[in-house]
Order: structure tokens, then sequence, then C-alpha cells
């Protein structure tokens, strides 16, 4: 059972486009968002967190926009860059449990 | 990175052999998590585990067990590994439940 849905599964843009990556829950004991990226060969790595009584939160050029009403969440890449061709995941925990989206391989274009 | 390890890193096994795979951590946090990645599929919990000898199902658990005898080290075996089961496993640590640390993963073969 997928508790978190994610989209798109891959993504293309051109250096300095704003990638949209999409999640939905349905679980409303989810407290805690965190998305990771993801370089080939590598192990995922905490990107930015938000908490649902926030409705945004931004780092530097990556920005997490929250709706609790619709139960979505979404991550903003700004000024995509090459460097940041990777996989993303986003994630919803529980008390001990982390349920993670099925990814989206994004490739920034020179 | 976190200081976490597994090992090893590769390897190729054949169907109905037991597997052992090991994560060591030096950062002494509570929380360790076995997961596999498969594509399509995300990252999906196998195992996990809030201390010492203290463990519990994900889930995705049928055919696999893990143990925890000690705060650094935490087991995943595969009793009688399966096609299914080829995949890249990581593993996971976490002081609290909030941000998880990953360890470099371990891309496992059954023939």
């Amino acid at each position: 059972q997928q508790q978190v849905k994610q989209s798109p599964q891959s993504l293309i843009v051109q250096k300095g486009g704003i990638p949209i990556i999409n999640c939905a829950y349905e679980n409303t004991a989810f407290d805690y968002f965190p998305w990771y990226q993801q370089f080939p060969g590598k192990g995922p790595a905490l990107l930015i967190a938000i908490r649902p009584d926030v409705s945004e939160k931004k780092e530097g050029r990556f920005t997490i926009s929250f709706n609790k009403s619709a139960k979505q969440f979404s991550l903003h890449i700004m000024d995509s860059q090459p460097g940041d061709s990777a996989t993303y995941f986003c994630a919803a925990r529980t008390v001990q449990k982390v349920t993670f989206g099925t990814g989206t391989k994004l490739q920034v274009i020179p | 990175d976190a200081g976490i390890t597994q090992s090893p890193r590769h390897k190729v096994t054949e169907t109905g052999t037991p597997v052992t795979l090991r994560c060591h951590q030096t950062e002494n946090h509570r929380y360790m998590y076995w997961y596999r990645q498969d594509p399509g599929h995300g990252l999906r919990l196998i195992h996990y585990s809030y201390g010492v000898k203290d463990t519990d199902k994900g889930e995705v658990s049928d055919g696999y067990s893990v143990s925890r005898s000690k705060t650094e080290d935490f087991l995943l075996t595969l009793e009688s590994a399966t096609s299914s089961q080829t995949s890249v496993y990581f593993c996971a640590i976490s002081q609290s439940t909030d941000t998880q640390y990953f360890g470099p993963g371990t891309r496992l073969t059954v023939l």
C-alpha cells in the first residue's frame, strides 16, 4: 500500500528552470515531511523538511510548499543547476516509521 | 557522511542460500533501519530497531530477519535468498525519528 504518492517519475529541465515535484498523502497521522536527495551510487541524504503547522519553508534554492487541507506537499528548486541532477524522494513520518514516495529522477540540462 | 558502513558493498549469491548484510554505526544513534530500493518502488522499510534487542517489522519483512545485539550493529539476514530479493539494500540510523542518515548501500544479486 503506497501511502505517499509522488509525481512525476522523471523530469527534465533546462538550467535555470524551476522543477516542481509533487507528493500526496492520506494518513493524517503523518507529522513530519522530509525530502531526500540521492546521487547515483550513494545513499539518500536529507535535503529539507517541513512540519504540518507551516505552509512553506525555504533553504537556499529549495522550497517546500505544504497544503494541509489538500494533504499535498511539493518541492521547488529555484535556478536549477546541472549539479541538482539526482533522484528526489518525498517522505512522511509517523511515530517510528518513515514512508517514502517512489522517487523523481531529475535531469538539469546545461 | 554520518559514521555508517555497510558490508559487503556488493554480493552475488544463488537462490536458496542464506545471506547476512551488516550495518555498523559509530554515532551511537538509537534507531536503525533496513530498506530496500527498487525501481518504481522507492525505498521500502524491511525492519527497524529502536534499541538493543528491540526490533519490529516494516512493510516488506517476509523472508527477512534482523538482529541487534549491540548499539552499533544491525544485521539483516535473508534466510533463503530468492531472485525477488535482488535489490539495493540501505541501512539508516537516526537519533530521534526526524532525520535519517543513510549508509552507502549494498547491491545484492540473487541468481
